[in-house]
């Protein structure tokens, strides 16, 4: 079944320490890939996303996301991660069918130790 | 950039009564609406699709009669809550695509409904 998966629930990190949020997806083609972060009540907020070509993508805040095709994964990563980016992450994607739609993943709730 | 808005952005009601939410696409023109529900701490579930002038189509689970939805205009589409009841509680979500296609999906800021 086509699907977008986020496997980790929850993540907690020290401030300063680097960041890796996982996402596979399983579509029988390449779907456009988005990354958006949500604050407590607020809405989307999109930090990248994948098209085609390049396959490592940057982003805003310091966010990169890497598109593997080969493990159907599109990994968001930052270096250094700051007590501000602690937010609810959700990986997307539009199968880019004849229903384009964006399919939103389960989330990670990011937490930042300070 | 493209922007979506939401009105109401914050909505209480009494159970049984409607409430209708309006999304707007500012500066362009919407050729399709997507409507998202989410409850608190879980994700965004789409529940529905809507072309310009034509009927919604309707992700399954959701019903139709309930949530209503009308893109009557390329660059508003509303969704009414019926009869609402405690458990429609839960933060709304529109997004844009606009008449360029592609897969550029613009959301819009959420609307909170509180049934009591």
């Amino acid at each position: 079944a086509q699907s977008v998966t986020q496997p980790d629930i929850h993540i907690t990190v020290s401030e300063g320490a680097s960041l890796e949020l996982r996402c596979n997806y399983s579509y029988g083609a390449t779907p456009y890939l988005f990354w958006y972060v949500q604050s407590p009540g607020q809405g989307l907020q999109l930090l990248l996303k994948y098209f085609s070509g390049d396959t490592l993508v940057q982003g805003i805040k310091g966010f990169e996301a890497e598109f593997k095709r080969s493990q159907s994964s599109f990994n968001l990563r930052k270096p250094s991660v700051h007590w501000s980016d602690a937010a609810e992450y959700f990986c997307a994607v539009d199968p880019y069918s004849s229903a384009s739609k964006i399919i939103f993943g389960s989330g990670t709730r990011l937490s930042i130790r300070p | 950039g493209a922007v979506v808005s939401q009105h109401p952005s914050w909505v209480i009601c009494k159970s049984g009564t409607s409430v209708k939410i309006e999304c707007r696409s500012l500066d362009f023109q919407a050729t399709t609406m997507f409507w998202y529900r989410q409850f608190p701490k879980q994700s965004l579930m789409l529940m529905a699709t809507s072309n310009e002038g034509s009927k919604a189509t309707y992700e399954q689970g959701v019903e139709k009669d309930k949530f209503l939805i009308n893109h009557a205009s390329l660059t508003l589409s509303t969704l009414t809550v019926t009869s609402a009841h405690p458990e429609d509680s839960s933060f709304y979500i529109c997004s844009a695509r606009g008449t360029s296609g592609g897969a550029w999906q613009f959301f819009g800021p959420g609307t909170r409904l509180t049934v009591l």
